[in-house]
């Protein structure tokens, strides 16, 4: 298996511009979660998914962060409008179980 | 809940000498706990996992710990450092029952001086 694909790797956009961040969990794994990494607040847990479901997403931090997941094989995390503080490093892993996370490569987003 | 104290942000060992990284935890019920190693521009990458059974657990690149329930503790070490092993390294755990995400340390990044 190819691991999880996050996409894209870099991500610059404006202020105020849509961003949508796309992964691609691990086949067969049926939790996914997206965190954030800043160096002030480390590593965050935004939301997880559990069979395709939100199940909680009290780490997403404004009404601007949405997250759908429409199948088993894709999420996608979306910034609209985005902010300069967004600027993050933005982590999809996917579990069987919850016993283990796999992680992606990570999406850099800057916003300016 | 459960929450992870990495004691220590930053560490620094010369190349050969013991790597000791500092993980306590707290957890209402019985955890499962794990080391992960962040490397430059990278995910992260399991390094080894507690879950039941022995408590010293072996991982990849010569590292292990010790789940250390009256200690609530699960340090990482490795006997002999290389500089290969400069990195990010966290802690994480999760409840042992049910399925809840994990729950990371801020992490510690290791240095290692020639």
């Amino acid at each position: 298996d190819a691991g999880v694909i996050q996409s894209p790797r870099h991500e610059v956009t404006e202020m105020g511009q849509e961003v949508t961040l796309r992964c691609k969990p691990i086949s067969g794994h049926n939790s996914l979660f997206w965190y954030r990494q800043t160096m002030m607040r480390g590593l965050e847990l935004l939301i997880y998914f559990n069979n395709n479901v939100p199940i909680d997403d009290s780490g997403m931090p404004e009404d601007r962060f949405s997250a759908k997941m429409p199948n088993a094989s894709f999420s996608t995390l979306k910034i609209q409008p985005s902010e300069p503080r967004d600027s993050a490093v933005y982590f999809c892993a996917s579990s069987l179980e919850v016993t283990e996370a796999f992680f992606g490569q990570g999406t850099r987003l800057t916003v300016v | 809940a459960q929450s992870v104290t990495q004691l220590g942000s930053h560490v620094s060992v010369s190349e050969g000498a013991l790597v000791l990284l500092r993980c306590n935890y707290s957890s209402s019920v019985p955890p499962y706990l794990f080391w992960y190693v962040q490397y430059p521009n990278q995910g992260l990458q399991l390094l080894l996992k507690y879950t039941t059974g022995a408590t010293l657990v072996k991982g990849i690149n010569g590292f292990e710990a010790e789940f250390k329930k009256s200690e609530t503790s699960f340090h990482l070490t490795k006997p002999s450092a290389h500089m290969s092993d400069a990195a990010e390294y966290f802690c994480a755990v999760s409840p042992a029952s049910g399925n809840t995400p994990l729950v990371f340390g801020k992490g510690t990044r290791l240095s290692v001086i020639a």
